[in-house]
């Protein structure tokens, strides 16, 4: 399986877009990128999947480079609810295996 | 709908005594995980479930550890004998698909503090 690497930390204004950035040059044609993020002692939380094209629902933005090598997350308003850690993972439709990483612990400040 | 719900939300033991955590998926949901989540090592996948039988335990620590799904709608990891180490807050989750590809939806947690 692919490995993501994130940023360890970020920092965001309230009512800014806040841009999460994930590189995962290995990634393999069968694998997607999803995001799930980890409020505060709580059970992550599925944000949004893709494999090749961009992806938006009512949580977020994902953009996919053309090459598939990296990835980016965007919160398009970021409010004080959204300060979580953020994952990136690469998950191979062969193995099926959900690896959380470190991700981005997101602050999102007033 | 309810969610993932896990019971108890807070354990604590001591060690040697055995430790049984409970989970009930989102209703219709064909699989079930286990995970895992420690400052050390953050968050692991211990064992999934597809349709009640048990898919992949490769991430299950050691033979302490072992975790049954005898119904659709339950689930339960035990862990006997417990040790302080296997302190961590343990979820659950649930996803409609075949296998892990799909969107998984996780409980609020056990807690377990082991003394």
């Amino acid at each position: 399986d692919a490995k993501t690497t994130q940023p360890p930390s970020m920092d965001c204004a309230e009512g800014r877009a806040a841009n999460l950035p994930c590189n995962h040059s290995t990634i393999s044609g069968n694998e997607y990128v999803y995001w799930y993020r980890q409020i505060h002692s709580q059970g992550p939380q599925y944000i949004i999947h893709g494999l090749k094209n961009n992806e938006t629902n009512e949580m977020a933005s994902l953009i996919i480079t053309e090459d598939r090598k990296s990835s980016t997350l965007i919160l398009p308003h970021a409010t004080l609810r959204d300060t979580a850690v953020y994952y990136c993972i690469a998950v191979s439709v062969r193995t099926d295996k959900l690896i959380f990483g470190t991700g981005t612990r997101l602050q999102v400040f007033p | 709908d309810a969610g993932v719900i896990q019971s108890p939300r807070h354990e604590v033991t001591e060690m040697g005594q055995e430790v049984t955590l409970r989970c009930k998926p989102i209703s219709g949901h064909n699989s079930l995980f286990w995970y895992r989540q420690t400052m050390m090592r953050g968050l692991e996948l211990l064992i999934y479930f597809n349709n009640n039988v048990p898919i992949d335990d490769s991430g299950m620590p050691e033979d302490r550890f072992s975790a049954k799904m005898p119904n659709a709608s339950f689930s339960t990891l035990k862990i006997q004998p417990s040790e302080p180490r296997d302190s961590a807050v343990y979820f659950c989750a649930s996803s409609l698909g075949q296998g892990l590809i799909d969107t998984q939806y996780f409980g609020p947690g056990t807690r377990l503090t082991v003394l």
